[in-house]
């Protein structure tokens, strides 16, 4: 069970739009509609912004938006604001029952 | 509003047993995943695996044979095990509610840091 592999860093300015991928096999993000994403600040515990690959949770902005294309997932982050500088992980569902996380991606807002 | 925070020791000696509880409160503890995941210092998530409510447990396979998860409905917790530590295992541990099959870590205690030193 290897973790998903996402980009080290992304970077953008305010108002700009971000995608990060998430790469995984035709065992995990290929096979299940699971997938989800985590946005997680400094020192905080993660927070879920996209399920079942497209929805998202109440109370998440729209700004957010998730899809995904085979093996690979990814987050569009519109209209980038300052706040939006954090970590984050994309997950998936995975053989027997398991969870696997993506590697993890720094956005920093310029 | 559901709630879930993590107690345990903040050190443990190499070779020993991690253990962790954590607390739920403002929901029912039916019928729900109740999961372990940690995160090493400076690194990414790692799921480490997570009961049912029926008792069923499902863990990472890279940790099966140290790892086991048990859970105590009378007292609205569940409770992590992890044998023969190393430096290693060093990281902040989070515990974590999903909900059915497939389903998103939606709730989350703030995590507790362990060390692992002699």
């Amino acid at each position: 069970q290897s973790a998903l592999t996402q980009p080290a860093s992304v970077s953008g300015s305010p108002g700009q739009s971000v995608t990060i991928s998430c790469t995984g096999t035709n065992s995990d993000v290929g096979t299940y509609n699971f997938v989800s994403w985590y946005q997680q600040h400094p020192g905080k515990a993660p927070k879920l912004i996209i399920y079942e690959g497209t929805k998202r949770p109440s109370g998440v902005s729209n700004r957010f938006s998730g899809s995904k294309s085979e093996n690979t997932a990814s987050l569009t982050i519109s209209g980038l604001q300052a706040e939006d500088e954090a970590a984050y992980y994309c997950s998936s569902y995975a053989p027997i029952s398991t969870y696997v996380f993506g590697t993890g991606t720094k956005v920093t807002v310029l | 509003q559901m709630q879930l925070q993590e107690s345990g020791p903040g050190l443990v000696k190499p070779s020993a047993t991690l253990s962790l509880t954590c607390t739920v409160s403002g929901g029912s503890m039916s019928p729900y995943y109740w999961n372990w995941i940690r995160q090493p210092p400076g690194k990414g998530l790692e799921w480490i695996g997570n009961i049912y409510d029926s008792g069923s447990t499902n863990y990472n396979p890279s940790l099966k044979s140290r790892v086991t998860i048990s859970l105590d409905t009378s007292k609205n917790q569940f409770s992590l095990n992890l044998s023969s530590v190393t430096a290693a295992d060093t990281a902040l541990y989070f515990c974590a509610r999903a909900g059915g099959y497939g389903s998103p870590f939606r709730y989350w205690g703030q995590g507790t840091l362990v060390t692992v030193s002699s």
